[in-house]
């Protein structure tokens, strides 16, 4: 039943381990988002792609590698984790790159120990 | 690129009373501008709302203001509960070639006092 669904919903790591999320909307949307909201609530928009292509790559360390294997997922990897990057991480998907509203899933929260 | 101020940071009122969320925006070609409620251990979920081609939108006890000419829109709950209880965000969208993002304001804390 759920429009966007994200796994893990905790993530507990050590520094320099490898990660991913998955993400999956089953809303029928072209467009996919990677935002990460950080410990004061600050939501920030990572990656986001339509129609698996990659068109918005906001300044993040190449650590960070989204993968959209179709329309309907798109995950997220990343590489040789820091302290730094614990954070919620939220998926959403939208129908399309114009004005249309952003739908979330629950969020990953990622924990780097 | 696209600034959004998002005031207060935190608000609390009593029971019944009315919450107002203020934002301003920087960038004059933006035109599309939602609202998300976000509860604890949630994604943020859209609330309403609202497009420049219009100044004033109204869903039951929510309602949401457009300025364009000033660049600031503002949330507005009326007769509050306490399951309205949240972080409130709002956000504006760039239109640009192939390419939208919505950015977010800091978020609002509100608390409803039963």
């Amino acid at each position: 039943d759920t429009a966007v669904s994200q796994t893990p919903k905790y993530l507990v790591t050590q520094m320099g381990n490898d990660k991913s999320i998955k993400c999956e909307q089953n809303l029928g949307h072209d467009t996919m988002y990677w935002y990460k909201q950080d410990s004061k609530k600050f939501l920030k928009i990572m990656f986001s792609y339509n129609n698996k292509e990659l068109i918005i790559n906001e300044t993040v360390p190449n650590r960070f590698s989204p993968k959209s294997p179709d329309k309907a997922h798109l995950n997220l990897h990343i590489n040789s984790l820091e302290l730094g990057d614990s954070a919620v991480y939220f998926c959403a998907s939208s129908p399309s790159t114009r004005d249309s509203p952003l739908h979330f899933g629950n969020g990953t929260r990622l924990t780097v120990t | 690129g696209e600034n959004v101020e998002q005031h207060p940071s935190t608000l609390s009122v009593q029971e019944g009373d009315s919450a107002v969320i203020k934002c301003t925006y920087s960038d004059s070609a933006s035109n599309y501008f939602p609202w998300y409620k976000q509860e604890l251990g949630k994604g943020p979920q859209l609330i309403i709302d609202i497009r420049s081609n219009v100044g004033e939108k109204k869903d039951q006890r929510i309602a949401v203001t457009l300025n364009k000419t000033a660049k600031h829109f503002s949330l507005h709950i009326t007769e509050t509960q306490p399951e309205d209880s949240a972080v409130y965000f709002c956000a504006a969208s760039i239109r640009d070639t192939g390419r939208r993002a919505l950015t977010f304001g800091s978020g609002t804390r509100l608390q409803v006092q039963p």
